[in-house]
């Protein structure tokens, strides 16, 4: 089935500096990326969506210039947290949706998370 | 907007009884989709099923099966023989299908299951 492979699966940073997180679709073109973010012992809040090849789209209340987020190929999307502070500390989940996609609830693929932690 | 609301923060059930999870949510939409994911100690989301909003039949996976009320919007989960594996937290979510809605999934605030051996 399809594979989202996504990485580092936890960080430790230092409060200043920035964190990429790469999320890669192994096995389909995943035109489209959703980011999230959860909370511990919370939902999933989606961050962005993001089309490969064009800007991403952020929703309300997240800041663009501090979650950069890059899909330049159909196999790569990138987050990076930007001069990141311990606010920022939280698991960030993505999910890819696939060029062929129709709702068949295969169309989802999430990788398997990063744990950032900012001290 | 839409909104996906579970009710029940946490649950437990006995090893091999029934349980069901209830998951209510609000749309202007006709067109859409929901499903059901679980999120295990490993925090991998996994599919467990599946519902199209244009139909009528229930949709079923082996132990897991939904009771969808279109007009009530309520789309509830059934775990038949609950296993321990079972245990997880349980996300409701729904998408909008139209053109152009970039089709990205509401969760629900999610419903923590225990199976108790």
């Amino acid at each position: 089935g399809a594979v989202v492979s996504q990485h580092p699966s936890r960080v430790i940073c230092k409060s200043g500096t920035s964190v990429k997180i790469e999320c890669r679709s192994l096995d389909f073109q995943a035109t489209t990326m959703f980011w999230y973010r959860q909370f511990p012992k919370q939902s999933l809040m989606l961050m962005a969506t993001s089309n490969e090849g064009s800007k991403a789209t952020y929703e309300q209340g997240v800041e663009k210039d501090k979650f950069l987020i890059n899909h330049a190929s159909l196999t790569l999307s990138t987050l990076t947290v930007t001069s990141a502070h311990p606010e920022d500390s939280s698991f960030y989940i993505c999910s890819a949706r696939d060029r062929g996609w129709a709702p068949s609830g295969y169309g989802y693929t999430f990788g398997s998370g990063t744990r950032l932690t900012v001290v | 907007a839409q909104t996906v609301t579970q009710s029940q923060p946490e649950m437990s059930v006995q090893e091999a009884e029934t349980v069901t999870l209830s998951c209510t949510y609000d749309t202007s939409e006709n067109n859409y989709y929901l499903f059901w994911y679980k999120q295990p100690p490993s925090r991998q989301m996994i599919l467990v099923i599946r519902q199209e909003a244009y139909k009528q039949q229930n949709a079923t996976e082996n132990r897991f099966s939904v009771n969808f009320q279109k007009a009530a919007k309520s789309f509830s989960l059934k775990i038949s023989d609950s296993q321990l594996g079972d245990t997880a937290m349980y996300f409701c979510a729904f998408m909008k299908l139209r053109v152009g809605a970039g089709n990205m999934l509401t969760f629900g605030g999610g419903t923590r299951l225990m199976v108790k051996p």
